[in-house]
């Protein structure tokens, strides 16, 4: 059974440090890789989808890289703001599946980005 | 940009009401999706569905019944809620089944309270 763990469970920066949040899975035979935001009391927005066949994807201050073999992924946000405090999730497809979306999450990493 | 709208973003019900959560997406995306997310156990698939009329179980099923008679929509109903119903229920679409570039698309949530 896939697992899938996030580091650190929260992170408290003030504004302008770059930072990396890091997401683990069990099982490496995954199809791909998805970073969602959550804010307080809403639904989850999507980042980033890495696919397996690539090592990482940026969309604005945001990269996202994966290493498939030894399991991991992280999340490194440049030059933190405010506006980035936020519940940040991991998912992956559950172990032997395929992307019909039955997946794991992560329990997420809370960040904070104090002025 | 996709959107998946869920309608009501609060809910008050009494135990043992029939209670009808619905879900629809804008974008032609055959696989729609049932989750709830309560505080310390993250976020729990309840139902899935692949195509019109279609549906499986997902990983806590029970309680749930759902129902997907056009591709846009996908309802969830709870034939008798009960207070442990209580949570965050979050609705959300993909592309189609077994595309490795198929990311998750997420509606606000609706939070029920079962009193």
């Amino acid at each position: 059974k896939q697992e899938v763990t996030q580091i650190p469970a929260a992170l408290s920066v003030p504004e302008g440090e770059n930072l990396v949040l890091n997401c683990s899975f069990t099982d490496s035979a995954i199809y791909n890789l998805q970073w969602f935001r959550q804010d307080p009391g809403k639904g989850l927005t999507s980042l980033l989808l890495i696919q397996s066949s690539q090592r990482e994807q940026t969309s604005g201050r945001l990269n996202a890289s994966l290493d498939k073999s030894s399991g991991r992924s992280t999340l490194y946000i440049a030059a933190s703001q405010p506006g980035d405090s936020a519940t940040y999730l991991c998912a992956v497809p559950n172990a032997g599946g395929t992307s019909y979306g039955k997946l794991t999450f992560g329990q997420g990493t809370i960040l904070t980005v104090h002025p | 940009d996709v959107k998946v709208t869920q309608s009501s973003r609060y809910l008050v019900k009494r135990t043992g009401e029939k209670v009808f959560l619905e879900c629809v997406q804008d974008m032609d995306h055959e696989n729609m999706f049932w989750y709830r997310q309560d505080p310390g156990l993250g976020l729990r698939l309840i139902y899935f569905s692949y195509d019109v009329k279609m549906k499986e179980k997902g990983d806590i099923p029970e309680g749930y019944s759902v129902s997907r008679e056009k591709k846009e929509r996908f309802s969830l109903i709870l034939e008798s809620a009960s207070t442990n119903q209580t949570s965050m229920y979050l609705c959300a679409s993909s592309l189609r089944a077994g595309r490795v570039n198929s990311p998750l698309h997420f509606g606000n949530g609706t939070r029920l309270t079962v009193t």
